[in-house]
């Protein structure tokens, strides 16, 4: 299996600044997603993280909103731009590609994001 | 594109009940379909995956199936326990992929 952190955990952010939110997995893995939890709600795909070329986002996420970093195989960066309060929301990340374990999806605990 | 169901929304049982949570995909091409649970607040902790070669899995108490032809997916969860109450969450490959989309949940609760 994979372990999965991120920072921060949580943080509140007033609107028109960017957090960025880090990823990082306990071992190489083959793909890194990007999902988005708002509140009371299932999770939404943002984007695939391709480890050194852009990510690829999927419909209705945009790279100037939500541009995404993956130097290596084990670590992967979310930057949420320009944030309003529709941004509020958790944002996970997500591993497959470990091992036996291939088609294992894991996830990291969370970033919960407050926008003021 | 891949859509996903999930019945009921919300379940409320008695300790030693078992119980049945399903899930309806439909596009039958999947590469895997993956169960988790949710703890409030919490991140994601996976609980079975089931590839497309593969009509079953079991873990402990939990047992999940898949019938691709039909589009559907079953969580049995044998004698439930208070420590099961959690948000359920069924996800499928999306068309060829194997990027995840994810149902809506089936937010159990288990009564002591």
């Amino acid at each position: 299996s994979a372990v999965i952190s991120q920072k921060p955990s949580r943080d509140i952010c007033q609107r028109g600044t960017s957090l960025t939110i880090q990823c990082q997995v306990d071992s190489q893995v083959t793909m890194m997603f990007w999902y988005r939890q708002q509140p009371g709600q299932s999770l939404t795909l943002i984007a695939t993280a391709n480890q050194g070329s852009e990510a690829t986002y999927e419909s209705g996420f945009v790279i100037d909103k939500f541009p995404i970093s993956r130097p290596n195989l084990t670590f992967s960066t979310l930057t949420v731009s320009n944030m309003s309060p529709e941004d509020s929301s958790i944002y996970l990340c997500s591993a497959m590609g470990t091992g036996s374990f291939s088609y294992e999806q894991y996830f990291g605990p969370g970033t919960r994001l407050t926008v003021t | 594109k891949q859509e996903v169901t999930q019945i009921p929304a919300a379940l409320s049982v008695p300790e030693g009940e078992n119980l049945v949570l399903n899930c309806s995909f439909t596009d039958s091409a999947i590469y895997n379909l993956q169960w988790f649970r949710q703890d409030p607040g919490k991140g994601l902790t996976s609980l079975l995956l089931i590839q497309s070669s593969q009509r079953e899995q079991t873990s402990g108490r939990l047992n999940a199936s898949l019938d691709k032809s039909s589009g559907r997916s079953t969580l049995y969860i044998a004698a439930s326990q208070p420590g099961d109450s959690a948000t359920y969450l069924c996800a499928a490959s999306d068309s060829g992929t194997y990027k995840y989309i994810f149902g809506t949940g089936t937010r159990l609760k288990v009564l002591a």
